[in-house]
């Protein structure tokens, strides 16, 4: 059973608009959340995280957006730009024995045309 | 620079053999993570070491073996046991315990039973 779910597998967008990716997870113990930018084999990049008692991140042209109640998040790109065209994971964690174990949800590839 | 450095990048392996992936790390970071990326999947966890000569399995380690014999190496084993093991690999660090600052991961091993 997927713990955190990205239901959209591909999201394309002019360049310039926004770029919303959304996330959904199923477990309250999660407290802490997470964004990565993966290019083709290459390793995930650290893109930008949200604790459990915020409800908003924001760092340059990426915001993310946290809903505890609805255990949804969401990232903003704003404006997109064509090297923003990646899959980007979505991450929840909780503590386990001293340490964060992310989950990963399936990634979702965004696309932004110029 | 510090990094995760993972070799070789691309691995080709005969049916019924083991086959050892390396990761190196210069960064550091107590504990070290090996993910398993199939397409359409998200990243699923193998194992984990949070210190020295200890590691912890993780959702799918069954076919794996790991060692930490020192902080900044991981190598993961692949033995004939582990049925499908066609998939990129991927290994990561991170400061134990502190979710804040996300994982830096490795550029991927791509690994081809043939």
């Amino acid at each position: 059973d997927q713990q955190v779910k990205q239901n959209s597998p591909s999201l394309s967008v002019q360049e310039g608009r926004i770029s919303i990716l959304n996330c959904d997870y199923t477990n309250s113990m999660f407290d802490y959340f997470l964004w990565y930018k993966k290019y083709p084999a290459e390793g995930p990049t650290f893109l930008i995280s949200i604790s459990s008692i915020k409800d908003k991140n924001e760092d340059g042209r990426f915001t993310v957006f946290l809903n505890k109640s609805a255990k949804h998040l969401s990232l903003h790109i704003v404006p997109s730009q064509p090297g923003d065209s990646a899959v980007y994971f979505c991450a929840a964690s909780a503590r386990t024995g001293g340490s964060y174990i992310p989950t990963f949800g399936r990634g979702t590839s965004l696309i932004v045309h110029p | 620079d510090g990094g995760i450095t993972q070799s070789p990048k691309y691995l080709f392996r005969k049916e019924g053999q083991n086959v050892t992936l390396s990761c190196e790390q210069n960064l550091n970071h107590d504990a070290m993570y090996w993910y398993r990326q199939d397409p359409g999947q998200g990243l699923r966890l193998i194992y984990y070491s949070q210190i020295v000569n200890d590691f912890q399995k993780g959702d799918i380690a069954e076919g794996y073996s790991v060692s930490r014999e020192k902080k900044e190496s991981f190598p993961l084993t692949v033995t004939s046991a582990q049925k499908n093991p066609t998939a990129f690999y991927l290994c990561a660090s991170t400061i134990g315990g502190a979710a804040s600052y996300g994982y830096t991961f490795g550029s991927g091993t791509r690994l081809t039973v043939v």
